[in-house]
């Protein structure tokens, strides 16, 4: 079991360039979620997802897109890629019953210059 | 608006002593609150989990509380070694169950 994996590990954008980031998870999860990171910061939610085809925004949606075409896969898609996108990505999966506890990512390191 | 806070000032302390950490929630009344670890540099790990029913539960030297009127948990590390220095995050689940509101962390220093 990989468990939930991403990619890249680190990035380097310059303003107005875009990218996806990169999730999967296999452990069979219905519940996926992109958070970020800002240093010494909490984690604020940007969008999740209950299951393939339906995901819905969190705190924090602005400047970013998702889809989710299957179970297993969670893309984050910037566009436009500004300062403020700075941070350090996570992506987590849960079940969909019970107290959802979440099983993270390693995380993407993203430098918006 | 739903907040977890914790306190952002970092935890220091000697080994061998408790570490007791803080988290209190304003405006809602969650059934469970969680608990998490993150070392630097990588992704939260699921610790511990209490519900509101639940007063107290341990796992190993990790202890959490739950007090529904202080609108409080606490989390405590007996026996503190220099390996549980982290970042321990708290999180409760919003009132539609669909989203954790993660708290900003408390970092912990366990000094030798």
């Amino acid at each position: 079991n990989a468990g939930v994996t991403q990619t890249p590990k680190f990035r380097i954008l310059k303003i107005g360039q875009s990218m996806t980031l990169q999730c999967a998870q296999d452990m069979n999860h219905n519940y996926m979620y992109w958070y970020r990171q800002d240093p010494g910061m909490g984690l604020k939610l940007i969008y999740y997802s209950v299951g393939a085809g339906i995901t819905d925004k969190g705190e924090v949606p602005n400047g970013y897109n998702v889809s989710r075409s299957t179970t297993e896969d969670f893309p984050l898609r910037l566009e436009l890629a500004a300062p403020s996108q700075t941070s350090v990505y996570f992506c987590a999966s849960s079940y969909s019953t019970g107290a959802k506890t979440q099983y993270f990512g390693p995380g993407t390191r993203l430098l918006v210059l | 608006s739903q907040k977890i806070e914790q306190n952002s000032e970092a935890l220091n302390i000697q080994e061998g002593k408790t570490a007791t950490l803080t988290c209190n929630y304003t405006n809602y009344s969650p059934a469970y609150l969680q608990w998490y670890r993150q070392d630097p540099g990588r992704g939260p790990v699921f610790l511990l989990l209490i519900r509101e029913n639940e007063k107290e539960k341990r796992k190993e030297r990790l202890k959490v509380t739950f007090d529904t009127t202080l609108k409080q948990s606490l989390f405590h590390i007996t026996a503190s070694q220099p390996a549980d220095s982290a970042t321990y995050l708290c999180a409760a689940m919003n009132n539609a169950g669909n989203m954790l509101t993660f708290g900003g962390g408390t970092r912990l220093m366990v000094k030798p």
